[in-house]
């Protein structure tokens, strides 16, 4: 296709179990984001990886949060040990350059139980 | 610290009214603009962007925004409004060359026929 990607669309889990999210990009584009929607918190930068440089994680809410971009595409959010405060849902964004705008998927809709 | 306020959370118009969401900007430097659009369980559109140049930016699906550097403000405007156009809509500021996005609380949008 011809947008971002993001699988599962739904996922239910039970509170402590790992978790892991994954994001296909558009094809071509260097510059992935993720980004947390939440009720309490609205929309909330994760993460940034741009090429082959250092990701900015400097968004991530805990430890317990990490992602990776492999081969510079794809890209996985995991989550470790999840807590209900991690219920939200997870967007993904990719852009051409980091400068372009960003086309975002349609998000992963995480619920702990 | 940067920040994005959208001070309408809902906002009611009549098919064919125009329509004016207000979004007011702290950061320190010209930054990036944009509005999305965001329906039930979809992931964000973009409808426009300010990066420089005309202040007065066009987006798809009718919209405008004007970028006013003396009030910190980014309005989207649209003179005449479809019911198709009820959503949630948010402003965001870009850093450092457009990513990182940090995002207002959103506006909900209803259209009364």
């Amino acid at each position: 296709g011809a947008g971002v990607s993001q699988s599962p669309s739904n996922k239910v889990t039970e509170k402590g179990k790992d978790v892991e999210l994954r994001c296909d990009p558009i094809s071509g584009h260097t510059a992935l984001y993720w980004y947390r929607q939440s009720l309490g918190q609205g929309l909330e930068f994760l993460i940034y990886f741009q090429g082959n440089s250092a990701p900015d994680k400097s968004g991530l809410p805990s430890d317990r949060f990490s992602a990776e971009r492999t081969g510079g595409s794809v890209s996985t959010l995991t989550i470790q040990r999840t807590q209900q405060e991690d219920s939200a849902v997870y967007l993904c964004a990719s852009s051409l350059e980091a400068d372009q705008p960003q086309h975002f998927g349609d998000g992963t809709r995480l619920s702990i139980l | 610290a940067q920040s994005v306020t959208q001070p309408d959370i809902h906002i009611t118009v009549s098919e064919g009214a125009s329509l004016e969401l207000r979004c007011n900007y702290s950061y320190g430097a010209t930054p990036y603009l944009f509005w999305y659009v965001q329906s039930p369980g979809q992931g964000l559109q973009l409808l426009l962007k300010y990066f420089s140049g005309d202040t007065l930016v066009q987006g798809i699906k009718g919209f405008e925004a004007e970028f006013k550097r003396s009030q910190s403000s980014f309005n989207l405007r649209k003179p005449s409004v479809h019911w198709s156009d009820a959503a949630e809509y948010f402003c965001a500021v870009g850093l450092e060359y457009g990513n990182k996005l940090v995002f207002g609380a959103g506006t909900i949008l209803r259209v009364k026929s």
